[in-house]
């Protein structure tokens, strides 16, 4: 069972554009982190989200967690060719141990220049 | 730092043969996680050690998969015997602390294929 959907899977736009990338879930989390990953690299921790409501942005970057703490989204603004990647969400359910992570199943991002 | 470090980065073996990956996590980091990533099923947490001592290891796929930490600078992932449907990318994480949010560091990952 995937407990974190992420939408879209795919999403290719025009540099400049922005775009909203969604992480999904029925359960509670104790916090929420977005994560890029490049080709041929692990995965590289962009933020963590701990409070309900709590916006955090990192340059281009906006990250939201839902008030519930059961949804996340980030939002970039102006792409560029250099936020291509893959954007994973990941989080601990209440229900379960600290650090038995789940990952969402991805969004795959391409910014065309 | 030079970051997690995996080895090999690459392995293709033939079906049967016993497959062993290794890592070196960040030194001082007291946590360490196996995952595992394909297209179908993304990435998926294989098991984690705390302290060199195995917490969890419900996401090992079955009894053709072992995990080791041996100490807290070495560990390793076998798979004997190796099958088809075990071609992935796996990647070792560790952090520093057991808790909330923590930060995982990723290595670079080692690209398993089984033929």
């Amino acid at each position: 069972t995937q407990l974190l959907e992420q939408s879209p899977q795919f999403l290719s736009i025009q540099e400049g554009e922005n775009l909203t990338v969604y992480c999904n879930s029925s359960s509670v989390f104790s916090s929420l982190q977005w994560y890029r990953q490049e080709p041929g690299e692990g995965p590289v921790l962009l933020v963590t989200v701990v409070t309900g409501g709590e916006v955090k942005k990192l340059k281009r970057l906006t990250f939201q967690f839902g008030d519930a703490r059961k949804d996340s989204s980030l939002h970039i603004t102006a792409a560029q060719p250099g936020d291509t990647g893959l954007y994973l969400c990941a989080g601990a359910p209440e229900s379960s141990s600290a650090s038995k992570i789940i990952f969402g199943s991805g969004t795959r991002l391409s910014i065309r220049p | 730092d030079a970051g997690v470090i995996q080895s090999p980065r690459h392995e293709v073996t033939e079906m049967g043969q016993e497959v062993t990956l290794r890592c070196k996590p960040i030194s001082g980091h007291n946590s360490l996680f196996w995952y595992r990533q394909t297209m179908m099923r993304g990435l998926e947490l294989l098991i984690y050690f705390n302290n060199n001592v195995p917490i969890d290891d419900s996401g090992m796929p079955e009894d053709r998969f072992s995990a080791k930490m041996p100490n807290a600078s070495f560990s390793t992932l076998k798979i004997q015997p190796s099958e088809p449907r075990d071609s992935a990318v796996y990647f070792c994480a560790s952090s520093l602390i057991l808790g909330e949010g923590d930060t995982q560091y990723f290595g670079p990952g080692t690209r398993l294929t089984v033929l």
